[in-house]
């Protein structure tokens, strides 16, 4: 069966501590990796897609990196503006569903 | 703006009551999905659809149902059959294989 997992549930940071989050998958053949940011009462906005093991993807202060197992979310030097909630999802290449992780709620005091 | 919009915002269910959740997009995109969000747990698929006029079961689709007549359009009913609907309710949609775009959401509460 399918399985992403993210961790840590929670991340307090203060601003500027830079740190990352892990989101490990268990898939039957990868097709993509996303990731969303999502904000309270608000859907999940997209922000890159990793394909293949070693692969980067740089958006501001986030970088997003995948290898065969997992892919992490680095946040260098955050602002109170990156508090979101982060999740991840796998695309299983053996169907149409994705495969969602529980998210890590950030939180970034000034 | 090219988007989804989702509506009510905000929905109030009464005992035995059916309640129907509203989708549309207008990305041209082919698939349409609706998830249940709630609390501590990954977003989980309820139904998705990859053409008109068709659709599939997701992981918990038990106690609710959807149609497809219309590319742009992808309606959620909630009936009582589903009898823990309170949840936070999103729709997607996507090309095959694309990253999935989302609505706002619906916040569904049983009164």
């Amino acid at each position: 069966e399918d399985q992403v997992t993210q961790s840590p549930e929670a991340l307090r940071l203060q601003e500027g501590e830079s740190s990352s989050l892990n989101c490990s998958y268990t898939v039957s053949g990868l097709r993509g990796l996303f990731w969303y940011r999502q904000d309270p009462g608000k859907g999940p906005e997209f922000l890159f897609t990793l394909y293949s093991a070693g692969e980067e993807k740089e958006k501001e202060r986030l970088k997003a990196t995948l290898t065969k197992k997992e892919s992490f979310l680095h946040i260098t030097a955050p602002k109170p503006e990156d508090s979101a909630t982060y999740l991840c999802a796998a695309d299983p290449s053996n169907d149409y569903k994705l495969s969602f992780g529980a998210g890590t709620t950030v939180t970034v005091r000034a | 703006d090219g988007g989804i919009t989702q509506s009510p915002k905000y929905l109030f269910r009464k005992e035995g009551q059916n309640v129907t959740l509203s989708c549309e997009q207008n990305l041209n995109h082919d698939a349409m999905y609706w998830y249940r969000q709630d609390p501590g747990q990954g977003l989980r698929l309820i139904y998705y659809s990859q053409i008109v006029n068709d659709f599939q079961k997701g992981d918990i689709a038990e106690g609710y149902s959807v149609s497809r007549e219309k590319k742009e359009s992808f309606p959620l009913t909630v009936t009582s059959a589903q009898k823990n609907p309170t949840a936070f309710y999103l729709c997607a949609s996507s090309m095959v294989s694309q990253p999935q775009h989302f609505g706002d959401g619906t916040r569904l509460s049983i009164l």
